[in-house]
């Protein structure tokens, strides 16, 4: 089945910095990578998806980048906010299984 | 704008005692998921729902777990009989059609097993 690795696991950065975060999928035939936030006791809540067509996709400050030679896909935050702070989570989709795979989630922490 | 919703937000039970966790999904959705998320660990697929039964599920998912669908908007998950191990956050999960489409998650409910 598919795998996903999500580095770092704790990303600490200054308000008005740039943070990025990174994926890793194993499975081929992957075509639709969501990136959800997650605020404390809250459930994820999509801010940015990429399809296998795509190579990168912006929305704002945020931005995503899609590898599928490498098998690996990025997150960019621009202009870092106290408000971005949260654990994001990226995720691969594919056509093996009707299912979501999660990688194990970043913790960013903007600091004023 | 239309969202997902579960209930109850919290729930601690006794183990051995079943639990029923509850969902009402965007109400034009076609999809529906169950997902776990033990505490500061990754969210976990648990199963897949489509017209009306189950279409993919996890090794999590074992005989203890079911769902359904028990009427026109609500999508339940129900345990059992709960071990200590099944505490979790619990979120439903809702999208529109098949494929690469946008799953939109509830806000999750807290299970405390005892």
């Amino acid at each position: 089945g598919e795998n996903v690795e999500q580095h770092p696991s704790t990303l600490s950065v200054q308000e008005g910095d740039s943070a990025v975060i990174k994926c890793t999928y194993s499975d081929s035939a992957s075509n639709y990578f969501p990136w959800y936030k997650q605020e404390l006791g809250k459930g994820p809540q999509l801010i940015i998806d990429i399809r296998s067509n795509v190579g990168e996709k912006k929305d704002q400050r945020i931005a995503v980048t899609l590898n599928k030679t490498a098998k690996h896909f990025s997150l960019h935050i621009t202009e870092t906010q106290p408000e971005d702070s949260a654990v994001y989570f990226c995720a691969a989709w594919g056509n093996a299984g009707n299912m979501l795979t999660f990688g194990g989630g970043t913790r960013l922490m903007v600091k004023p | 704008e239309p969202e997902v919703t579960q209930t109850p937000s919290h729930q601690v039970t006794q183990m051995g005692q079943e639990v029923i966790l509850r969902c009402v999904p965007i109400s034009n959705h076609l999809y529906f998921y169950w997902y776990r998320q033990i505490l500061g660990q990754k969210v976990e697929f648990l199963v897949s729902f489509y017209n009306n039964e189950i279409s993919e599920k996890s090794e999590i998912f074992d005989d203890q777990f079911s769902v359904e669908r028990p009427d026109g908007s609500n999508f339940t998950l129900k345990i059992r009989s709960t071990k200590l191990e099944d505490s979790a956050m619990y979120f439903c999960a809702s999208k529109l059609a098949g494929g690469q489409e946008t799953q939109y998650f509830g806000p999750g409910t807290r299970l405390l097993v005892l």
